[in-house]
């Protein structure tokens, strides 16, 4: 069964300050794999998805890479902002309709 | 026994027609959600709702709209439906105020709008 966490469960950095936020998978045998972000009491905001062919996405601040071999995918954001804290999720999907959800990683970005 | 179950598993439709998904969970969760999947395997949210609030993803068209009848269910009506409404659609569940990994997903709609 797949198991995907993420480390750091929480995190807290001055705004400005480039931050990483990891992701890892158990199997490798994946579809693909998506970056949330979830704000209080809301659904889920899509970031990036990265298709297993693929090694990196990139959108704005955010870009999003994929070592499939390794089951690990980090997230990094440039130049934090106080608007991105939120609680962000990776999500591995397999090839089949299956939503495997890491274990989140809070972010505050202090003003 | 299914936690999240949506109906019907396939949809095949022709452009203009009105049609609904339905989706009923057993979990006695509070907060239920409809997710579109593109044909890139994109997923993005469409509505979050529980008894007090719904939140409509702005990018979504008005011709896509929530019913709730009661807390276990709800069901997606798309009236006018076009082509590029063709995709996969998710609906999930979980407590409000849970986290992404504690959403529960239905096994998904495919609809094919021709």
């Amino acid at each position: 069964k797949q198991e995907v966490t993420q480390i750091p469960a929480a995190l807290s950095v001055p705004e400005g300050e480039n931050l990483v936020l990891n992701c890892s998978f158990t199997d490798s045998a994946i579809y693909n794999l998506q970056w949330f972000r979830q704000d209080p009491g809301k659904g889920l905001t899509s970031l990036l998805l990265i298709q297993s062919s693929q090694r990196e996405q990139t959108s704005g601040r955010l870009n999003a890479s994929l070592d499939k071999s390794s089951g690990r995918s980090t997230l990094y954001i440039a130049a934090s902002q106080p608007g991105d804290s939120a609680t962000y999720l990776c999500a591995v999907k397999d090839t089949g309709n299956q939503f495997y959800f890491g274990t989140g990683t809070s972010l505050t970005v202090i003003p | 026994d299914t936690a999240v179950s949506q109906t019907p598993k396939y949809l095949v439709t022709q452009m203009g027609n009105d049609k609904s998904i339905k989706c009923e969970q057993n979990l006695g969760h509070d907060t239920m959600y409809w997710y579109k999947q593109d044909s890139k395997k994109f997923l993005k949210i469409m509505f979050s709702y529980n008894n007090k609030e719904l939140i409509i993803n702005e990018t979504v068209p008005n011709r896509f709209s929530p019913k709730s009848p009661d807390k276990a269910h709800l069901n997606l009506h798309i009236n006018s439906l076009e082509l590029g409404d063709s995709a996969v659609y998710f609906c999930a569940s979980s407590l409000r105020g849970a986290g992404g990994r504690e959403q529960y997903f239905g096994p998904g709609t495919r609809l094919t709008v021709t």
